[in-house]
């Protein structure tokens, strides 16, 4: 069954560096997503990508977020400058259309630990 | 706001029995609502997806219903079994360019199956 693969599945960093989470959607699929879950806390939306470009984005994904495609299959999600504060889980989303019924699938996580 | 309200936090159930986790939403505009199932460590898992105009829908032993015009939504579990423990939540999505951006997740309620 297609599933949506993250790397690293934990990443830890220090204050200040820039860290880059992947993400593989399933293959044929078009849309993609971030979002993130604070320890103890709700899943948050991130930003949904389309067509190589962003469609949508929340009010946390700000100028140190940025996201890419940089091939066929990969999803990047970068941090510019790691605060305390993104330590989180990061979750990658993916659907093949951007319908309603399109069943969103979820990747793993990323347990990103800012020092 | 949008804001999605989930209840109970958390619930306790005997192996078999069945069990009702609830759902209050304000998101303006509504596209959908959507049941997560989210086992922990890992990423959510799609159950149902629900428009305005559906009352009801099923998927497997899950039940999900919809009354747009209370801004509530239930989830019924059926026949209980020890995988179901995890965290369910509800997902409510405003409409934009795609319909699972500008999501709105609930903080998820805790479900413990016992033997």
């Amino acid at each position: 069954e297609p599933e949506v693969t993250q790397t690293p599945s934990h990443q830890v960093t220090q204050m200040g560096q820039e860290v880059i989470l992947r993400c593989v959607p399933i293959s044929n699929h078009l849309y993609f997503y971030w979002y993130r879950q604070i320890l103890g806390q709700k899943v948050e939306f991130l930003v949904s990508f389309y067509n190589n470009e962003i469609s949508e984005k929340s009010e946390i994904f700000d100028d140190q977020f940025s996201v890419e495609r940089p091939d066929g299959s990969n999803f990047t999600l970068k941090i510019r400058s790691t605060k305390l504060e993104d330590s989180a889980m990061y979750f990658c989303a993916s659907t093949l259309a951007g319908g309603t019924y399109n069943e969103q699938f979820f990747g793993p996580g990323t347990r990103l630990t800012v020092l | 706001k949008n804001q999605v309200e989930q209840s109970p936090q958390s619930l306790i159930i005997l192996e078999g029995k069945n069990c009702t986790l609830q759902c209050n939403y304000t998101v303006s505009p509504f596209s959908n609502l959507r049941w997560y199932k989210q086992d922990t460590g890992r990423g959510p898992v799609s159950l149902t997806i629900m428009t305005f105009s559906e009352n009801t829908k099923s998927n497997g032993r899950y039940t999900a219903t919809l009354d747009a015009d209370t801004k509530q939504s239930s989830l019924h579990i059926t026949a209980s079994q020890l995988s179901d423990s995890a965290s369910y939540i509800c997902v409510v999505s405003a409409l934009g360019y795609t319909n699972a951006g500008k999501s709105t997740f609930g903080d998820g309620t805790t479900l413990t199956v016992k033997p």
